[in-house]
């Protein structure tokens, strides 16, 4: 079946990188989402990666996708205080042709000033 | 323009009684989901539907869950006899169509706490 994991919780500090780690096990998934869900706010698309691509940059924004292992990964730049939010990790599984979305449960990044 | 909403923000009900959820999509999206999130989860797959038709149902946990969406844009989300495990965020997403990335627009949620 269709699983995603994230590690739980990140801190760091102000201006330094922050980078989200995420894994899933199904290898004919066609498309990786991040998304971004603040306190009261509708979760937000922050970027997506096609399954033949290794990397993606938008801004400050780098998505490393390991399609061997699995593993998919966010960077974010210059993290700011603003960037505190939960990040979710989603894929489109390859048997499905409706786009649902596996979530896995959220990484919490805590920004410190 | 305006986003995905979703009515009500907070229903609060009695454990067996019957409620309805309601989404808006994005004007002439023809795709919309609904999915559910649980406190510390993210969110679960319920239903897809394309136009008027449910697509896909096959995240609805059991028959008291059904959805409608009769003319293809408003969609609502009927529970019946509520049971305190159905307490959760219930997130609807529009997009413009099936297509790739298949980039969904997602509303604030409605949340539901079954007493």
């Amino acid at each position: 079946g269709e699983d995603v994991e994230q590690s739980l919780f990140l801190s760091v500090r102000e201006g330094d990188s922050s980078v989200i780690n995420c894994t899933y096990t199904d290898s004919s998934s066609t498309y990786l989402y991040w998304y971004k869900q603040e306190p009261g706010a509708g979760l937000q698309l922050l970027t997506y990666i096609f399954s033949n691509m290794d990397m993606k940059q938008d801004q400050r924004l780098t998505v490393l996708l390991n399609k061997k292992d699995k593993h998919l990964s966010l960077r974010i730049a210059d993290t700011q205080t603003g960037d505190s939010a939960i990040y979710f990790c989603a894929e489109t599984p390859g048997s499905s042709n409706t786009g649902k979305l596996i979530f896995g449960q959220g990484t919490t990044l805590q920004v410190k000033p | 323009g305006a986003g995905v909403s979703q009515t009500p923000s907070n229903k609060v009900t009695e454990k067996g009684k019957y409620v309805e959820l309601r989404c808006d999509p994005i004007s002439g999206h023809t795709a919309l989901y609904w999915y559910r999130q649980s406190l510390g989860q993210g969110p679960e797959f319920l239903i897809y539907f394309q136009g008027t038709g449910a697509a896909d149902d096959s995240g609805l946990p059991n028959d008291r869950f059904f959805a409608v969406r009769p003319e293809g844009s408003v969609s609502t989300l009927k529970i019946q006899r509520t049971e305190r495990g159905d307490s959760a965020v219930y997130l609807c997403a529009s997009s413009p169509g099936l297509a790739f990335p298949y980039e969904q627009y997602f509303g604030p949620g409605t949340r539901l706490t079954v007493t």
